[in-house]
């Protein structure tokens, strides 16, 4: 079965330290692969995206992520956290031919002071 | 410059009576979503509109309907809120549908900022 799978529920870091969230996805083909992230009672904003090309692709405030075939992953970094990313971030998948994402269930992220 | 609106932000309403969430879209886009996301879990797709042709996941309850009158707006229904439907509801629009879009490297799809329905 198709899935996207984010290992970890929860992940507490300090502000100023480095962030690595996981996805892991479980499809035949490459898919599409996204970033969102979604604050509290908020929407969903699109970090980054992947279609092709480049394996590591940069997104907006200083996240990145790189796709990797082998281990089907797209783990999310950013190399200094700020308390403002305190969020839930969800890793999502969009296969070819199919007009829908799948998502993961979503890590939420706690920064400490 | 929002550019997909969702009103209200909070509605609460009784179990069992009906109950319209709004969407709307500055984008012109042709494809217009509706997710449920409940408690720290990922957004479901309820259904999506592609310019006037509905289409609906196979596990979206009865209970769940959508109007699209125009491009701009798109209504979700709930004819008889049970306690479960609370959730967050988004809305999200893409330029076209999400295959033909992802082919050409453009577009993803474009979230609201949600309406948190109550059902007492």
């Amino acid at each position: 079965a198709q899935s996207v799978t984010q290992p970890d529920i929860h992940i507490t870091v300090s502000e100023g330290a480095s962030l690595e969230l996981r996805c892991n996805y479980s499809y035949g083909a490459t898919p599409y692969l996204f970033w969102y992230v979604q604050s509290p009672g908020q929407g969903l904003q699109l970090l980054l995206k992947y279609f092709s090309g480049d394996t590591l692709v940069q997104g907006i405030k200083g996240f990145e992520a790189e796709f990797k075939r082998s281990q089907s992953s797209f783990n999310l970094r950013k190399p200094s956290v700020h308390w403002s990313d305190a969020a839930e971030y969800f890793c999502a998948v969009v296969v070819n031919n199919f007009n829908k994402f799948y998502f993961g269930s979503g890590t939420k992220l706690n920064v400490k002071p | 410059d929002a550019m997909v609106i969702q009103n209200p932000r909070y509605q609460v309403t009784q179990f069992g009576k009906p109950v319209t969430l709004s969407c709307s879209q500055t984008l012109n886009h042709n494809v217009m979503y509706w997710y449920q996301q409940k408690s720290s879990q990922a957004p479901k797709l309820l259904f999506h509109y592609y310019d006037k042709d509905f289409n609906n996941e196979a596990d979206t309850p009865d209970n769940f309907q959508s109007r699209r009158p125009n491009t701009s707006f798109c209504f979700l229904d709930i004819r008889s809120p049970g306690l479960g439907d609370a959730a967050m509801y988004l809305c999200a629009t893409s330029r076209d549908l999400m295959a033909s879009s992802l082919l050409d490297g453009k577009e993803t799809q474009y979230f609201g900022p949600g309406t948190r329905l109550l059902v007492l």
